[in-house]
């Protein structure tokens, strides 16, 4: 059972479009973080977020934790090339391992 | 920025031969190092979670005989799959994380083909 649910699964878009991500969970999170990953590679933190509600900026992407601290999504304005990658999310609960639950993934590919 | 180490990037084995994956923080000490296998077009799968000087926390599942997790310093953790069989063929990832609520960093994984 997957405990972040993330959607869409995969995402082909044109450059210069906005696109959304979204992460959801039943389970409440007490950080939420998302990487990007390029492919033979591993997983490259972009941000992490804590506090419910909480916005976080990063040039063209946008972050945002739900008020529960339940979801979380990511937003890009003006999608490059260079976008292009599976994204993550992972969330850590409030336990002495701390260790990430991560979600099932967003394929995104932005077409020149 | 927090770096994390895999050796080897990619290796190739015999089925029934052991294999040692090394994940290395290199400007950071690791109180915690996470194992994480991802098979293609897949998320990451946690497999254990080491403690330097302590034993492995293994997730359900997982056996804790077969891949063996050595965690002797603050900058090394080690994981070992013994008697590889071809289902073990997966990207192998390991992460690092200091202390407190610090961000977990990720290596760059190590490919693993079992023939």
């Amino acid at each position: 059972t997957q405990l972040l649910e993330q959607s869409p699964q995969f995402l082909s878009i044109q450059e210069g479009e906005n696109l959304t991500v979204y992460c959801n969970s039943s389970s409440v999170f007490s950080s939420l973080q998302w990487y990007r990953q390029e492919p033979g590679e591993g997983p490259v933190l972009l941000v992490t977020v804590v506090t419910g509600g909480e916005v976080k900026k990063l040039k063209r992407l946008t972050f945002q934790f739900g008020d529960a601290r339940k979801d979380s999504s990511l937003h890009i304005t003006a999608a490059q090339p260079g976008d292009t990658g599976l994204y993550l999310c992972a969330g850590a609960r409030d336990t002495g391992r701390r260790a990430l639950t991560f979600g099932s993934g967003t394929r995104l590919q932005v077409q020149p | 920025g927090a770096v994390v180490s895999q050796h080897p990037s990619w290796v190739i084995c015999k089925s029934g031969t052991s294999v040692k994956i090394e994940c290395r923080s290199l400007d950071f000490q690791a109180t915690t190092m996470f194992w994480y296998r991802q098979f293609p077009k897949q998320s990451l799968m946690l497999m254990a979670t080491s403690n330097e000087g302590s034993k492995a926390t293994y997730e359900q599942g997982v056996e804790k005989d077969k891949f063996l997790i050595n965690h002797a310093s603050l900058t090394l953790s080690t994981l070992t799959v013994t008697s590889a069989h071809p289902e073990d063929s997966s990207f192998y990832i390991c992460s690092a994380r200091g202390q407190g609520w610090d961000p977990q960093y990720f290596g760059p994984g190590t490919r693993l083909t079992v023939l």
